[in-house]
């Protein structure tokens, strides 16, 4: 049974104090692994996809990279409206399917 | 905007009711999927179709069903409504099958059953 592992639950910082945080996954071959971004009473906004070990996106100060079991979306000079629960997610390959199997998130809020 | 609609946005009903939830997806898109999300289990996938036909199911109850009409847009039917079934459900659409296909959410579906 593909598993995310989201850490840490919740993450206060000031504002410009940059952090990480980890997406530690286990699926059955790996077609692409998902960042998104969830603001209170919205659905989530997709933010990246990350297919092989090695990659690096990068969208204003996010940066998220993976390896093979784990993945780190890294926050640079946060601004509070970075404050957002962060959702990591992986597509498994194979069988057809298509849905992503989801981590329960990070809750990151920036405080001024 | 993610071009996902869901309607309506809140629903109260009673335990032992039905109720039916509508997606319409970003255009262009063949592959719609349904997730419930509430405060302790995070975001569970419910079910997928592509155009029309079902894909794919995950965690979802007997007493649910869904379909895609031909138009693409979807439903999901919940009855014998329960207590626990009070959650956020959400509609996402992609592409279709295949490497590159980021799910598109919409702004979910808030379902209280009292």
């Amino acid at each position: 049974e593909d598993q995310v592992t989201q850490s840490p639950e919740a993450l206060r910082l000031q504002e410009g104090e940059s952090s990480s945080l980890n997406c530690s996954y286990t699926v059955s071959g790996l077609r692409g692994l998902f960042w998104y971004r969830q603001d209170p009473g919205k659905g989530p906004e997709f933010l990246f996809t990350l297919y092989s070990a090695g990659e690096e996106k990068e969208k204003e100060r996010l940066k998220a990279t993976l390896t093979k079991k784990e993945s780190f979306l890294h926050i640079t000079a946060p601004k509070p409206e970075d404050s957002a629960t962060y959702l990591c997610a992986v597509q498994a390959g194979g069988g057809g399917a298509d849905g992503l199997t989801f981590g329960k998130g990070t809750h990151l809020i920036i405080q001024p | 905007d993610s071009g996902v609609t869901q309607t309506p946005k809140h629903l109260i009903t009673a335990t032992g009711q039905r109720v039916t939830l509508r997606c319409s997806p970003r255009s262009g898109d063949l592959s719609v999927y349904w997730y419930q999300q509430s405060l302790d289990q995070g975001l569970q996938f419910l079910i997928q179709y592509y155009n029309g036909e079902e894909r794919a199911k995950g965690n979802i109850l007997e007493r649910f069903s869904a379909q895609q009409f031909p138009d693409l847009h979807s439903e999901l039917n919940l009855s014998s409504l329960e207590l626990g079934d009070s959650a956020l459900y959400f509609c996402a659409s992609s592409v279709g099958t295949g490497r590159s296909s980021p799910l598109h959410f919409g702004n979910g579906t808030r379902l209280t059953v009292t």
